[in-house]
């Protein structure tokens, strides 16, 4: 069973456009929910995470947005650039209420953006 | 964040025979995972590896098939035993600093390709 949906498989955008992934989660134990960016031949890199006191978070071009009751995150990369071609994954875990840090992941988004 | 590093990075293997991988960090860390991630697809959690103690299995897999050492706070090892081409996959650590916030780091992987 897959606890965390992610959408869309993959994504194109054109340089400068705002590339959007979403997220959706069952569990209400999660409390924590980062965004990974994975270029081929790499190990995921931690983009920027949310936990849900907070319904958005913005570091430079990247804010998750936060829904808790709509149990749903999204990614958005504003003025998307060739260089951020990669893989995404969005992730969850109940680290903060049962101290299990394991990351439950989803299914990835292939991102193009087309100069 | 910390500078996680595994080797070996890459090995082709025979079916039958077993493989250990290293994961060493430069900082100390409270919680090192270890993660399968099968080609083009998404992160599969396979333990927690616990200091001095056994490591805990997620579902799916068991201690006979993946024996995981973590002699001290900085190192760890996953080996892939008696494989079979189903195990070729990428082979990723991640760890959770001791000065951090439940932030997730993993290392850069290792490709395992039985034949």
């Amino acid at each position: 069973q897959q606890q965390v949906k992610q959408s869309p498989q993959s994504l194109i955008v054109q340089k400068g456009g705002i590339s959007i992934i979403n997220c959706a989660y069952e569990n209400t134990a999660f409390d924590y929910f980062p965004w990974y960016q994975q270029f081929p031949g790499k190990g995921p890199a931690l983009l920027i995470a949310i936990r849900p006191d907070v319904s958005e978070k913005k570091e430079g071009r990247f804010t998750i947005s936060f829904n808790k009751s709509a149990k749903q995150f999204s990614l958005h990369i504003m003025d998307s650039q060739p260089g951020d071609s990669a893989t995404y994954f969005c992730a969850a875990s109940m680290g903060i209420q049962t101290g299990a840090n394991n990351l439950f992941f989803g299914t990835g988004t292939r991102l193009t953006v087309i100069p | 964040s910390a500078v996680i590093s595994q080797k070996p990075s890459r090995d082709i293997c025979q079916r039958g025979t077993s493989l250990t991988i290293q994961c060493q960090v430069d900082s100390q860390v409270t919680m090192m995972f270890w993660y399968r991630q099968q080609p083009g697809q998404s992160l599969t959690l396979i333990a927690t590896a616990n200091q001095g103690s056994e490591a805990t299995y997620e579902s799916g897999f068991v201690i006979d098939k993946f024996p995981i050492s973590r002699p001290n706070l900085t190192f760890s090892t996953l080996t892939v035993s008696n494989m079979s081409p189903e195990d070729s996959s990428i082979y990723l650590c991640s760890v959770t600093l001791v000065a951090g916030l439940g932030e997730q780091y993993f290392g850069p992987g290792t490709r395992l390709t039985v034949t």
